[in-house]
């Protein structure tokens, strides 16, 4: 079975300072793994996605991700902070091999940016 | 940028009521999900639905829910007789395909649901 755990749960960086979230998967197969925000009273937005190509995978505002195998780690970062991106950040991993790519989520980590 | 899109934002009903969720889909997209997210805890998947009928559905979705597509445009979630339990924001999602081409899930802005 497919999870992910989300190593922290709160993060709090100065605008303009680098963003480190932390990922780590379990999966029996080549995972496909997503990062997605969720604003305050808003849907969850795709960052970005893993589907076994590029390992360092960029997305939306910024930012990026690393798929190291031999980590089984998929970590969020983006260079520099900015306000707007103050939200909850969601590690999901697809589910391999079912019928229709349930996603399963981790815990989330919520990213407060400070001015 | 096309969306999904969900209503009501916020339904509060009281307990043991029926309630059903809305959500429009992608135009194109072919698979439908709904997940729900209790307060302070995972985003959990519910059921997925794809051609008309249930391609998967987790522990959660027993015999209170069901699901619908009832004109071509809309992707219902029936709760039948809600408990406090229930009380939750419950996220509807869509996507071209599945696992083939692992296209990610677009989601809605999701409906708090609070019951009384």
């Amino acid at each position: 079975a497919q999870s992910v755990t989300q190593l922290d749960s709160h993060v709090s960086v100065s605008e303009g300072t680098p963003v480190l979230l932390r990922c780590n998967y379990s999966s029996s197969y080549s995972p496909s793994l997503f990062w997605y925000v969720q604003h305050p009273n808003k849907g969850l937005q795709l960052l970005l996605k893993y589907t076994s190509a590029a390992t360092l995978v960029k997305g939306i505002n910024g930012f990026e991700a690393e798929f190291k195998k031999s980590e089984t780690s998929f970590h969020l970062t983006k260079p520099s902070a900015h306000m707007s991106d103050a939200a909850e950040y969601f590690c999901v991993v697809s589910n391999y091999g079912g019928a229709t790519n349930k996603l399963i989520f981790g815990t989330g980590t919520l990213l407060a940016v400070q001015p | 940028e096309p969306e999904v899109t969900q209503t009501p934002s916020h339904q509060v009903t009281q307990m043991g009521q029926e309630v059903i969720l809305r959500c429009v889909p992608i135009s194109n997209h072919l698979y439908f999900y709904w997940y729900r997210q209790i307060l302070g805890q995972k985003v959990e998947f519910l059921v997925s639905f794809y051609n008309n009928e249930i391609s998967e559905k987790s522990e959660i979705f027993d015999d209170q829910f069901s699901v619908e597509r009832p004109d071509g445009s809309n992707f219902t979630l029936k709760i039948r007789s809600t408990k406090l339990e229930d009380s939750a924001m419950y996220f509807c999602a869509s996507s071209e395909a599945g696992t083939v081409l692992n296209q990610p899930q677009h989601f809605g802005d999701g409906t708090r649901l609070s019951i009384l």
